[in-house]
């Protein structure tokens, strides 16, 4: 089956800094991959999600990049703000499987 | 849209109770999952469902129970509450489209204590 490996597990940044995480992935198969955030007390909720036939998709502060010949992908926060401090997991879905494996989650914390 | 609904939000059982924690979505959505999140932890599947009448365990079932009788309700049974399912229990659902995935919509979870 899918396997997902997160890094890191906890992610200190400046309010103005960039973040990235990244995530591996092992079957080539998986075609499709969302990021989600989770805050505080608070419900995942989808931020931005690639699919395997594109290599990067930017909305405004956020970027997802996908590299399929290294099976991974990466989350670029830009001009970080106190409020994205979250939680943030990557999954990857095999195409047709429709059940996602996720990753163990990154605590991103910003500091005003 | 409500999207999806989780009742109760809280609940303290006792060792040995048993309760049913409710999840309805009104997005027609095929597909729903049942997860529970530990502290500082990440989403286990207990089990998910692809569409009215079928279930299918996840990566953690035991201690669990599920059905689905309507696309719109997929109700998660606890039957012999044990600590270890103390926890926060997030319903799910998505639809598969015409061609690709999908992703998923969360309920606002339920926090369950048992002691």
């Amino acid at each position: 089956g899918e396997n997902v490996e997160q890094h890191p597990s906890t992610l200190s940044v400046q309010e103005g800094d960039s973040a990235v995480i990244k995530c591996t992935y092992s079957d080539s198969a998986s075609n499709y991959f969302p990021w989600y955030k989770q805050e505080l007390g608070k419900r995942p909720q989808l931020i931005i999600d690639i699919r395997s036939n594109v290599g990067e998709k930017k909305d405004q502060r956020i970027a997802v990049t996908l590299n399929k010949t290294a099976k991974h992908f990466s989350l670029h926060i830009t001009e970080t703000q106190p409020e994205d401090s979250a939680v943030y997991f990557c999954a990857a879905i095999e195409g047709g499987s429709y059940i996602p494996t996720f990753g163990r989650g990154t605590s991103l914390i910003v500091h005003p | 849209n409500a999207g999806v609904t989780q009742t109760p939000k809280f609940r303290i059982l006792k060792i040995g109770q048993s309760m049913t924690l409710q999840c309805t979505q009104d997005m027609n959505h095929n597909y729903m999952y049942w997860y529970r999140q530990d502290p500082g932890m990440g989403l286990k599947l207990i089990y998910y469902s692809v569409g009215a009448g079928i279930t299918d365990k996840g990566e953690v079932p035991n201690g669990y129970n599920v059905s689905r009788s309507t696309t719109e309700d997929f109700p998660l049974r606890l039957e012999l509450a044990a600590p270890s399912q103390t926890s926060v229990y997030f319903c799910a659902s998505s639809y598969p489209g015409t061609d690709s995935n999908q992703p998923q919509h969360f309920g606002d979870g339920t926090r369950l204590s048992i002691l």
